[in-house]
């Protein structure tokens, strides 16, 4: 049965520091791998996601992310965080060919002036 | 942009009452979703659909029904509402056949309070 992982539930960062949210999935056959970012009152939007092909995946607002397949691991990053990155970060996994999305529980961003 | 909505946003209603959750998408997508989220928890799916007449229950059991009249609509349904179903509802939709491959977009989400 597939899952995900997200290490840490609150993550805070310094305005113009790097941003490194953890995710580990698991899964039997080659995943989908998704990031979704969620402001407040609002609801989920896709940054990035990784399909086939090349491993490191670039998303929307400068984050990207890196399929491990060794490390089952799907770690979003942004060399330089805004204050407007402040939200809530959700990791997903999907089987190919599965539409049902399976959710991390998140991980809220906290930017630091 | 995806377009996709939900009404109401925010509803606090007491025990006991029915409710109906709207949503409804623009971009012709023949499947949508409805999730249920608590704070700090996954998004749990909890019913899907197919197309028009078609239903699924999700991997978290509710209390809720769905129908699919028409692709653009598909309402959630609580027949007498208590404290528990006291949530955030999330409902999306994916066109995979579009070549986003289970790409889904959501909506702003229903913040349901039951007194």
């Amino acid at each position: 049965a597939q899952s995900v992982t997200q290490l840490g539930s609150h993550v805070s960062v310094s305005e113009g520091a790097l941003v490194l949210l953890r995710c580990n999935y698991s899964s039997s056959v080659p995943p989908y791998l998704f990031w979704y970012v969620q402001y407040p009152n609002q609801g989920l939007q896709l940054l990035l996601k990784y399909t086939t092909g090349a491993t490191l995946v670039k998303g929307i607002n400068g984050f990207e992310a890196e399929f491990k397949k060794s490390e089952t691991s799907f770690h979003l990053t942004k060399p330089s965080a805004h204050m407007s990155d402040a939200a809530e970060y959700f990791c997903a996994v999907s089987d190919q060919g599965d539409d049902k999305i399976i959710f991390g529980k998140g991980t809220r961003l906290h930017i630091l002036p | 942009e995806a377009d996709i909505y939900q009404t109401p946003r925010y509803l606090v209603i007491g025990t006991g009452k029915k409710i109906t959750l709207e949503c409804s998408q623009t971009m012709g997508h023949d499947k949508m979703y409805w999730y249920q989220q608590d704070p700090g928890m996954e998004l749990h799916l909890i019913h899907y659909s197919y197309g028009v007449n078609s239903t699924e229950k999700g991997d978290l059991s509710s209390e809720s029904t769905v129908s699919r009249i028409r692709t653009e609509h598909f309402p959630l349904t609580l027949e007498s509402a208590r404290p528990s179903h006291t949530s955030q509802y999330l409902c999306a939709s994916s066109d995979p056949t579009g070549g986003d491959l289970d790409e889904q977009f959501f909506g702003p989400g229903t913040r349901l309070t039951v007194l």
